[in-house]
Parts: structure tokens; C-alpha cells; sequence
């Protein structure tokens, strides 16, 4: 099945500042891949998704790039802001849109230093 | 906005108990999902379905079964809770074109 690893699991920045979480797959069958923002104690919410066919997307100050030779795919967030707190975690589908369900990231722990 | 609610916030059950996590969603979704969070382990998918009456193998279905008698309705069934299923249970939700959405968790403690 698909394997997905994600880096750093921890990562601080000062705010203002970029933050880049980067991750991998195995199954170059994978054609979707979302990102998930999870707060402490809330629920995770979709932050940006990619499809194979598009090679970077960006929404305000959140970009994602995808490397379909190298399997890879990272989410970019630019200006930090201590909101950007939290746990992030990269996902990956071979079903286009997640039907089948998604093969998480074991998630990476940004931390926004004032 | 689409509403995926899940019958407890907390639950603390004991050893060889049969344990119901109910997940509800009211907006007409095909597909639904069971998953659990651990510490540095991320989400693993347990089952899902993608229909009425029916069910699929996730990454870690042993230990656990469903039910999705109705299409707003998926129940995650621990058939007999041991101390290792002690975690946070998600249930998901799935329409075509649109992405997974979480409900609140069900944070599970096994005694």
C-alpha cells in the first residue's frame, strides 16, 4: 500500500518568517494530495489540496508544489502568524478524491516563535 | 457547512467490553470514514464505506468492525476493547469533487 513520510515532525519559526514542511510517497499511483491543519483539541481541517495534474497551487499566504518524478510534494506557508500554530499533516489518495481513503503523514508540529 | 457529528467527546470503557462509536453527517455523503490518531503515528484508516450496507478494509481494520445500516449513519464496533485501542477515533465524510471533512473525535480509553 502507499507509504507516506513527512518532514521535520517538529519545526519552529520566528513569526514573519517562512515555513516549509516537506513530504514523500511511495505509490507513484497517487493523483491527490491534501493537506490537513489540526489546533490543539479541534478537529483537522483541509488547508490545500493538489491534483497530479498540477504541478503548484497557491491560496493567500499557503502554496503547495508537487515533484510527481521525485514523489514528493510540500507545503509552503509564507509571514507567519502565531495562528499558524499547530499540527500539520500531508495525505495522499489514489483515488482522485480520497473514496478510498487517505494515507496520512505522521505530521509535523509548527511552532510560530514571537 | 457540512455537519459530521460523533456521539461522544469522551468515552471510557473497560477490557473485553463491546464498545458503539456512532458517527452522524447530514449532508447526504456517499462515502464515510473511521480513523484513528496516535501520538507520532499520525491517522491510520481503520474501514470505510462508500455506500448503504457497504464496508472496506482500511490500513488497520483487526480488532474492529462497522455497520452503515443507514446512508447518515457509520458506526465503528470494537467487538472486544483491549488496552491497545485506548485512542482518538475520527470519523470522515466524503462527497464527490469535495474533500474529507472531520468530525470532532471521540477520544477512547480503555481500562
Amino acid at each position: 500500500g502507499e507509504n507516506v513520510e513527512q518532514h521535520p515532525s517538529t519545526l519552529s519559526v520566528q513569526e514573519g518568517d517562512s515555513a516549509v514542511i516537506k513530504c514523500t510517497y511511495s505509490d507513484s499511483a497517487s493523483n491527490y494530495f491534501p493537506w490537513y491543519k489540526q489546533e490543539l483539541g479541534k478537529r483537522p481541517q483541509l488547508i490545500i489540496d493538489i491534483r497530479s495534474n498540477v504541478g503548484e497551487k497557491k491560496d493567500q499566504r499557503i502554496a503547495v508544489t508537487l515533484n510527481k518524478t521525485a514523489k514528493h510534494f510540500s507545503l509552503h506557508i509564507t509571514e507567519t502568524q502565531p495562528e499558524d500554530s499547530a499540527v500539520y499533516f500531508c495525505a495522499a489518495s489514489m483515488s482522485g478524491g480520497g473514496a478510498d481513503g487517505l494515507t496520512f503523514g505522521k505530521g509535523t508540529h509548527l511552532i510560530i516563535q514571537p | 457547512d457540512v455537519k459530521v457529528t460523533q456521539s461522544s467527546r469522551y468515552l471510557v470503557k473497560r477490557t473485553g467490553e463491546k464498545v458503539f462509536l456512532e458517527c452522524v453527517q447530514d449532508m447526504d455523503h456517499e462515502n464515510m470514514f473511521w480513523y484513528r490518531q496516535d501520538p507520532g503515528l499520525g491517522l491510520r484508516l481503520i474501514y470505510f464505506s462508500y455506500d448503504v450496507k457497504m464496508k472496506e478494509k482500511g490500513d488497520i481494520p483487526e480488532g474492529y468492525s462497522v455497520s452503515r445500516e443507514k446512508k447518515e449513519r457509520f458506526s465503528l464496533i470494537l467487538e472486544s476493547a483491549s488496552t491497545n485501542q485506548t485512542s482518538m477515533y475520527l470519523c470522515a465524510t466524503l462527497s464527490s469533487g469535495k474533500p474529507q471533512h472531520f468530525g470532532d473525535g471521540t477520544r477512547l480509553s480503555i481500562l
